[in-house]
This record gives C-alpha cells, sequence and structure tokens, in this order.
C-alpha cells in the first residue's frame, strides 16, 4: 500500500529564511509524487510534481523540491520565504502504473513571520 | 488552465435534510472525478471515484446510501448528501484529472474551491 509521511504539523520561518516542509513516502513501485498548497476555505493548488527525469523538480511561486529515492524523501523547499507563503501544504504519492488513488499527507501548516 | 467549479461554496441545512453539491470542470472533459472530504485540521479523505456513465467507486467505509454520486457528463459530477446529519458537517472538496498528454497516473489533480456543509 502506499503513504505518505509529513513528520512536522507546524513550520515557522521568518521571512526571507529558506523553508523546508518535508515528505517521505511508501509505494511498492515507482512514484509519482505531488505538492499541492491550500489556503483557508479553499481547495488545493497544485504546486509541482515529480514523474521521471532530473530529482530536482521547480514548481510554482518559487517552489522546488528534490527527489531522493535513496530516501524515499520529496521535500519542498523555497530560498527566501514570503508571508504569503503562510498556508496548508500537502505531499501526495501515486503508485506509477497502478490503479491506485492519489494519497495525500496529513498536510503541514506553514507560517511565515514577517 | 483547468478549472474546476464547485458549488455551493457554503450551506447550511437542517438535519435530515438532502443536500447537493455539483463540481464542473470548466475548460475540459473529465471522464473521471474524485470526491474528498476534509476534516478540521486533517488531510483530505477519498470519498469516492466518480465515473461518467457508470457507478461511482466508493472507498472502504464511505456509505454509498448516504452520499450518492452522479456522474452525468463528461462536465459534471454531483454530490448528494442524503438525510444530513451533525456529523456529516465538513468541507467537501471535489477535483478532475486533466489529462496532459502523458500517464494519466501523473496527470495534475485540479481542485474545486471546496464546499463547507453545516448541518444544524
Amino acid at each position: 500500500a502506499q503513504s505518505v509521511a509529513q513528520p512536522e504539523d507546524q513550520v515557522n520561518v521568518a521571512e526571507g529564511n529558506p523553508l523546508t516542509v518535508k515528505c517521505t513516502y511508501s509505494v511498492s513501485g515507482n512514484p509519482y509524487l505531488f505538492w499541492y498548497v491550500q489556503y483557508p476555505n479553499r481547495g488545493l493548488q497544485f504546486l509541482l510534481k515529480y514523474i521521471t527525469g532530473d530529482n530536482l523538480v521547480k514548481g510554482s511561486y518559487g517552489f522546488e523540491a528534490e527527489f531522493n529515492k535513496s530516501q524515499t524523501s520529496f521535500h519542498l523547499k523555497k530560498p527566501s520565504a514570503l508571508v504569503s507563503d503562510s498556508a496548508l501544504y500537502f505531499c501526495a504519492v501515486r503508485d506509477i502504473g497502478g490503479n491506485t488513488p492519489l494519497v495525500f499527507g496529513k498536510g503541514t501548516r506553514l507560517s511565515v513571520i514577517a | 488552465g483547468a478549472v474546476v467549479s464547485q458549488h455551493p461554496s457554503r450551506v447550511i441545512c437542517k438535519s435530515g435534510t438532502s443536500v447537493k453539491i455539483e463540481c464542473r470542470s470548466l475548460d475540459f472533459q473529465a471522464t473521471t472525478m474524485f470526491w474528498y472530504r476534509q476534516f478540521p485540521k486533517q488531510s483530505l479523505m477519498l470519498m469516492a471515484t466518480s465515473n461518467e456513465g457508470s457507478k461511482a467507486t466508493y472507498e472502504q467505509g464511505v456509505e454509498k446510501d448516504k452520499f450518492l454520486i452522479n456522474h452525468a457528463s463528461l462536465t459534471l459530477s454531483t454530490l448528494t448528501v442524503t438525510s444530513a446529519h451533525p456529523e456529516d458537517s465538513s468541507f467537501y472538496i471535489c477535483s478532475a484529472r486533466d489529462f496532459d498528454g502523458t500517464d494519466s497516473g501523473a496527470n495534475v489533480l485540479t481542485f474545486g474551491a471546496g464546499s463547507r456543509l453545516t448541518v444544524l
């Protein structure tokens, strides 16, 4: 079975500092990995995804994530955080080739403090 | 880009009534749509996969008679919460997969803005 772990419920970072939101996954085969962001009372917005190829994936709003197969991780990063980045972030995984739904982590709330 | 419209955004109803939530793909056709439920400070729970022209596939533990799903066209799926009770109060979110030419499993899910249901 596939699963996603986001070990931190909350991440606090000062504006201008780099941020990292952690994600590890478990799949039986190779993964498709996604990051989504949710603002209050809104649906989820797509940030970036890893399918294959370069392990460093760049996405929307300056975010990037690095796929690390040996550590089964897909941490979300941004070099310089903005207050407007404050939101709930979800990591998600799907097993390649399997007819399985996308599985989400429990989410990490990011607070960027001015 | 792909847009999914969800209506209503908020609904308050009395216990025992039924509520219908609509999910529309505005600029693409979606043979498959997904319905999620989100509890406060918790992740999204997949409720069911809605398939155009056929019966929905429900996840384990989700009552199909309670949460009726209809996917009558390639752009519309509806979720009806029947005989709603206060414990059904939640944030319901639909999504659809916009085929981008790659393996469908890698396609990005586009989400609606969600519907907050409050049952009194």
